[in-house]
């Protein structure tokens, strides 16, 4: 079973819908949860991240972390079709983990007009 | 600002063939990273320094290496190409200070026939 499980979809939705993406994980020494997000050929890119459990919310994004279930989410409110891409969650240990990331396969996600 | 660059873009090997991929950060980060992206399997993580002439190995290191001589520079090298390492491969880099972020570079496309 790989540390980190995401279901690679892909997802399809209309302009304005509510996105809801989500992985989980088994290593109980990640306390860092990082969402990527990768456009088409295209390097990722930080889209934000959560550290230990609880929500974060940046303009139409939340994250929510639940340590015990070991879940991670990402909400995606008033989706846009510029917001079609693949997200990748991508939790870390910190500590002596030398800022190492282990990352979900990601989800591909195409908003359409 | 470049942020981190990688080259080259693209490239066809054939099988045996050997070549180096070179990634330049111009941020002053400490951590260095090469990954591969292959469909349907995320980033994984090949090798990483956690700073100037150190390396380590990461999750899938076997037929590679790599060098760190110089802070900004981290090399990539592929003794003899197999078809397997037909992959997308991407370079990061990070700071030392507290946040995990990490900074993709473009990505270089090495197709192995």
């Amino acid at each position: 079973q790989k540390e980190v499980e995401q279901d690679p979809g892909p997802l399809s939705v209309p302009e304005g819908a509510i996105v809801s993406l989500n992985c989980t994980y088994s290593n109980s020494a990640f306390q860092y949860f990082m969402w990527y997000r990768q456009y088409s050929r295209k390097g990722p890119e930080l889209l934000m991240y959560t550290y230990s459990s609880g929500n974060k919310e940046d303009g139409r994004f939340t994250a929510q972390v639940d340590k015990s279930s070991k879940y991670i989410s990402l909400f995606i409110r008033d989706s846009q079709p510029s917001d079609s891409a693949t997200y990748l969650c991508a939790p870390n240990a910190g500590g002596t983990s030398y800022g190492k990331l282990t990352f979900g396969q990601g989800t591909i996600l195409t908003v359409h007009p | 600002n470049a942020g981190v660059t990688q080259t080259p873009k693209f490239r066809v090997l054939k099988t045996g063939q050997s070549m180096t991929l070179l990634c330049a950060q111009d941020m002053n980060h400490e951590y260095m990273y090469w990954y591969r992206q292959d469909p349907g399997m995320g980033l994984r993580l090949i090798h990483y320094s956690v700073g100037e002439g150190t390396t380590a190995k990461g999750e899938v290191p076997d037929g590679y290496n790599v060098s760190r001589l110089k802070k900004q520079n981290f090399l990539l090298g592929l003794e003899s190409a197999a078809p397997s390492q037909t992959s997308v491969y991407f370079c990061a880099s990070r700071g030392s200070g507290r946040s995990n972020e990490q900074f993709f570079g473009p990505g270089t496309r090495l197709t192995v026939l």
